[in-house]
């Protein structure tokens, strides 16, 4: 248990379904990550939330919607997804310190969500 | 550019043995984290250690060792006496931003009974 949770574990949608992804972390971290974790593909970080703002948005498309409505919690909305997307979304958080030499940005990560488009 | 090298796909090693997990990074910066997460079959990164650019000491917790090499800009991972239970998908990591981490492709590591 790394102190991060993710709701659902599993989620099946079809094409012209909209669900969401919930993302909860209890270790007092600022920053919050989703990342796309596609089968023989390395690990592809899709958006960054730094004290809630994002900071980062890797060429993600538009069906995929970020929400960070506070440093603890982070939701990804999912809307007209294709069968391509699908892959196990992980959540992770870090405590960002100042910048400087020793920063610490360990990311912690959540057990994922298993997601099937059909 | 930065850039995690980890060539070994896949690894299968009988209990007991050692092995080692290789990590070449490329960064141009001076000041950054190299770390290793491990992933078993139920998904979840694990975070098992973060090294710092400036201190190449190598360390050891338990079975595991990392060793860090920054001439040939290295940080490789052996698992001594190997068991089943280490069987997962190790990945390195490398970050020179406090937001931003650069993973590897993942070495996907069989432990046989």
């Amino acid at each position: 248990e790394t102190g991060v949770t993710q709701t659902p574990r599993h989620l099946v949608m079809g094409m012209t379904n909209k669900k969401s992804l919930k993302c909860e972390q209890h270790l007092g971290h600022n920053a919050m990550y989703w990342y796309k974790q596609s089968a023989k593909k390395p690990l592809e970080l899709m958006f960054v939330y730094n004290f809630k703002e994002q900071t980062e948005n890797n060429s993600v498309p538009s069906r995929f919607s970020p929400e960070c409505p506070n440093s603890s919690h982070l939701f990804l909305h999912l809307h007209t997804l294709q069968p391509e997307d699908s892959a196990l979304y992980l959540c992770a958080s870090s405590r960002l310190h100042g910048g400087g030499v020793r920063s610490y940005n360990e990311q912690f990560f959540g057990p994922g969500t298993r997601l099937t488009v059909l | 550019a930065q850039k995690v090298t980890q060539a070994q796909t896949e690894i299968s090693v009988v209990e007991k043995e050692d092995v080692t997990l290789d990590c070449v990074y490329e960064t141009r910066d001076t000041t950054y984290y190299l770390f290793w997460y491990k992933q078993p079959p139920s998904g979840e990164l694990v975070f098992l250690i973060r090294r710092n650019s400036f201190d190449e000491q190598n360390e050891i917790s338990g079975r595991y060792s990392w060793n860090f090499q920054k001439s040939t800009s290295s940080f490789n991972f052996t698992i001594t006496a190997s068991q089943v239970v280490d069987s997962a998908v190790y990945f390195c990591a490398l970050s020179n931003r406090d937001d931003k981490i650069i993973f590897g492709k993942g070495t996907r590591l069989h432990i046989l009974p």
